[in-house]
Order: structure tokens, then sequence, then C-alpha cells
């Protein structure tokens, strides 16, 4: 059974510092993997993809991809109360497949 | 563009009555799905579309019926709700990266 792991925390940093979420996936053959952030009672919404191993970084965030260590990192620098939400980890299988599978999510709570 | 819309946003049923989940995207995405979220837990798949006239299960089918007539629309059918059916439902579509858009999601409650 293809299996995406996430602590469900909660997370609680300070403000200004760096938030630190991880993600472990089962499927070696994984291709496609991201980071959606749900606000309490919201939906998700996508706030990073990567595709391949390394570094991706967009403003505050930066997604992490090591597929030989099967994990997938956000980290958000300069955290603020508004970052307070719950962070999804989602990965796609190999093949193009188009089903996600996602973690049960990590909460995180930046505190001023 | 409005990207992913449903319908309604809150419904409260009584045990055994049926209701349509309306889910509309404005997108052309061809992959269409409906989640459940139940509280604390992740997003567990009801059914997904590849296409128009093309549906096919997920992981929690049982209870629900889906169908794709157009691209744009893909309705979720609860038969004879059940307490158990008590969650917040999700529909979202899947752009060319693989990424998902969702809808604002609707709020069922079944007494």
């Amino acid at each position: 059974q293809k299996e995406v792991e996430q602590n469900s925390g909660p997370l609680s940093v300070p403000e200004g510092a760096i938030a630190s979420l991880n993600c472990t996936y089962s499927d070696r053959g994984s291709q496609s993997f991201f980071w959606y952030r749900q606000y309490s009672g919201k939906s998700p919404e996508l706030i990073m993809s990567i595709y391949s191993n390394g570094d991706k970084e967009d403003g505050r965030f930066t997604a992490q991809l090591n597929k030989a260590s099967q994990y997938v990192s956000l980290l958000i620098r300069d955290s603020q109360p508004s970052d307070s939400a719950t962070y999804l980890c989602a990965v796609n299988l190999s093949g193009g497949s188009y089903i996600p599978t996602f973690g049960r999510g990590t909460s995180l709570i930046v505190h001023p | 563009n409005a990207g992913v819309t449903q319908t309604p946003k809150f419904r409260i049923l009584k045990i055994g009555q049926s209701m349509t989940l309306q889910c509309t995207q404005d997108m052309n995405h061809n992959y269409m799905y409906w989640y459940r979220q139940d509280p604390g837990m992740g997003l567990k798949l009801i059914y997904y579309s590849v296409g128009a006239g093309i549906t096919d299960k997920g992981e929690v089918p049982n209870g629900y019926n889906v169908s794709r007539s157009t691209t744009e629309d893909f309705p979720l059918r609860l038969e004879l709700a059940a307490p158990s059916q008590t969650s917040v439902y999700f529909c979202a579509s899947v752009g060319g990266g693989y990424e998902q858009y969702f809808g604002p999601g609707t709020r069922l409650t079944v007494t």
C-alpha cells in the first residue's frame, strides 16, 4: 500500500524562525510532489510543487526533495503568524498517475 | 477564471434523505475528483473522473455516486444519507503539472 507519512504536530515555532515540515513516502517510483496549505475551515491551496531532486525556492518557501531517501520537506523562512495552518504533503505515483496520495498533514503554529 | 466552484456551502440532511453536491470548473481540466475530509483526518478520495463520460471509484465510494456528462461539471450524489457521511466534501481538478485545484468545500451534517 502506497503511503505518505507526516508528523501530525503541532509544530510550534516563534515568529521569524524557520519552520521545517517533513514528509516521507513509500513508493520509490513517485514522480511528483506537492505541498498544500489548509487554513482551518478552508480548502487546501497549492503552495509548492517539486519534481526533481534538490531544492526549489519560491519567496519564503523552499521545497527539498531527496528521492533516494524518499522524503520531501518544506522550509518556511521568517515564519509569520499568518503561516499558522495545516500543511498537506501529496505525492503522485510513477507512470504519470493523476491520483495523488495525501498525508494527514502537519499543524503549524507560529506564535508572536 | 472562477476556478473550481461548489454548491451548497452548507447542508443539513436527515438520515435517509438524498442530495447532490455540485462541482464546476472553468479551467478545461480533464481530471476531476471528490474528496471527503473528517476532523483531524486527511483527504480521502471518493470518486474521480478522467474526462466526460468516464468515472472510477476511489478509496471510499460506498454510499455515493457520480456522473460526468461535461468537462466542466462533476456532481456527487448521496443516496440514503447516513450519519457516517457527515464530513466536509471537496471537489478538485488537476492541471498540467499534476497540481490540484480545490473548490471551497461543502460542509454536510447528517442527523
